[in-house]
């Protein structure tokens, strides 16, 4: 089972990027590697998800290096809406066999 | 697109009580759909995994007799926790597969349940 690691808490201010790393030092061949932000008292939300590389969308990029034991979302240019939790997510769907090893997330802290 | 509703989305019962919670996917069949729990400042725990018209699949120590699981359409799964206790009060949350997605679940708002 992969296990994943991140920071407890970071602050940043508006405006800077802000870069989120998850340790998953077991993951496996067929896992995906998902980010997801979460408000207090919703579900989460989905921001990104890749399996090796790079992967950029409208909101963010996900880092993924070779050995996949790590990976790091980056939020370009945050703003205080940004203030929320960021789970890492190690797992997949792919087949019955779901393992969905959720990190203990990250409370992101914007400050104007 | 890719919508999942909850309902209810609070809901306080008394202690021995049964309460249903639904899960419902709006524009989209849900071959999978997956309940989690999250106590406050934690994060999500997998409860169990439920695929439209079998049985769901429990996470270990999570007593499937307490939390009862039932996908009876590819659109609707509910989760009735039965004789509640205090110790059940967590925010529950459903997601769910989309048949024609690759990798991804879809998260519902969840539902608070407070049990006195």
């Amino acid at each position: 089972l992969a296990k994943t690691t991140q920071p407890i808490s970071m602050d940043s201010y508006e405006g800077q990027e802000v870069n989120i790393t998850c340790s998953h030092n077991n993951i496996a061949t067929n896992d995906y590697i998902t980010w997801y932000q979460q408000f207090p008292s919703q579900g989460p939300r989905f921001i990104i998800q890749g399996y090796k590389t790079k992967v950029t969308n409208e909101v963010a990029s996900l880092f993924i290096p070779a050995d996949r034991k790590s990976s790091t979302l980056s939020l370009p240019r945050v703003s205080l809406s940004d203030t929320a939790v960021y789970y890492c997510l190690v797992g997949g769907l792919m087949d019955s066999n779901y393992q969905l090893i959720w990190g203990a997330g990250t409370k992101l802290i914007i400050k104007p | 697109g890719a919508v999942v509703s909850q309902h209810p989305s609070r809901v306080i019962c008394k202690s021995g009580t049964s309460v249903k919670i639904e899960c419902r996917s709006l524009d989209f069949q849900a071959t999978t759909m997956f309940w989690y729990r999250q106590f406050p400042k934690k994060s999500l725990m997998l409860m169990a995994t439920s695929n439209e018209g079998s049985k769901a699949t429990y996470e270990q120590g999570v007593e499937k007799d307490k939390f009862l699981i039932n996908h009876a359409s590819l659109t609707l799964s509910t989760l009735t926790v039965t004789s509640a206790h205090p110790e059940d009060s967590s925010f529950y949350i459903c997601s769910a597969r989309d048949s024609r997605s690759y990798n991804e679940q879809f998260f519902g708002p969840g539902t608070r349940l407070t049990v006195l």
